[in-house]
């Protein structure tokens, strides 16, 4: 596609559900990384994808947080046993790393933790 | 570790007056920096980034950067401000000799009043 695409834009689950967030990269891009943005602060690191590799996955808060990237195009950012904390704004972006270009940020997925 | 301070969580311009919006820089190796925009439910967008070229660098929409190594600063200027460009703006070093990852100030509010 034309952009990096993020789905659903909002989700709203029950605290102690599971979430899947859905990251559809720019054809060709074959670095992927996930942030977190609370409200009224920037965007936190949780995870870099090269390939289908997780190649830093050192902001992850805990270990109900995960990512895949099986095919090196697709990730999904998967959430267990959601907690009211975890409600935020889920942000990827992608480039292609080592070639000195900007990151391509998709809209977001705004979740929300009832 | 690497970080940026953004002086300054909300800023308020008349519309026409100049806009500065500052930036700190920490970093133990020459760095990469960048300015984003995000509109209110939206992704970040890229105004402009330096890569140690030229220290002065100009962006989108009007919008330029000076790189001072002496200061350690990356403030973002405008020479008029435009009701448009009212938005959270962000501040960012990117950690280039490992993964690329972003990492991001707190953010400015910009207010631009007619």
């Amino acid at each position: 596609g034309a952009g990096v695409s993020q789905t659903p834009s909002n989700k709203v689950t029950e605290k102690g559900k599971y979430v899947e967030l859905r990251c559809d990269p720019i054809s060709g891009h074959t670095a992927l990384y996930w942030y977190r943005q609370s409200l009224g602060q920037g965007p936190e690191f949780l995870i870099y994808f090269q390939g289908t590799g997780a190649a830093d996955d050192s902001g992850l808060p805990n270990d109900r947080f995960f990512a895949v990237r099986p095919e090196g195009s697709v990730s999904t950012l998967k959430i267990q046993r959601t907690e009211r904390g975890d409600s935020a704004m889920y942000l990827c972006a992608t480039n292609t790393r080592g070639m000195n270009t900007e990151a391509f940020f998709g809209q977001g997925t705004r979740l929300t933790v009832v | 570790a690497q970080s940026v301070t953004q002086l300054g969580s909300h800023v308020s311009v008349s519309e026409g007056a100049l806009v500065l919006l500052r930036c700190n820089y920490s970093s133990s190796v020459p760095p990469y920096l960048f300015w984003y925009v995000q509109y209110p439910n939206q992704g970040l967008q890229l105004l402009l980034k330096y890569t140690s070229a030229a220290t002065l660098v100009k962006g989108i929409n009007g919008f330029e950067a000076e790189f001072k190594k002496s200061e350690t600063s990356f403030h973002l200027t405008k020479p008029s401000a435009h009701m448009s460009d009212a938005a959270e703006y962000f501040c960012a070093v990117s950690d280039q000799h490992n993964t690329d990852k972003l990492i991001f100030g707190t953010g400015t509010r910009l207010q631009v009043f007619p």
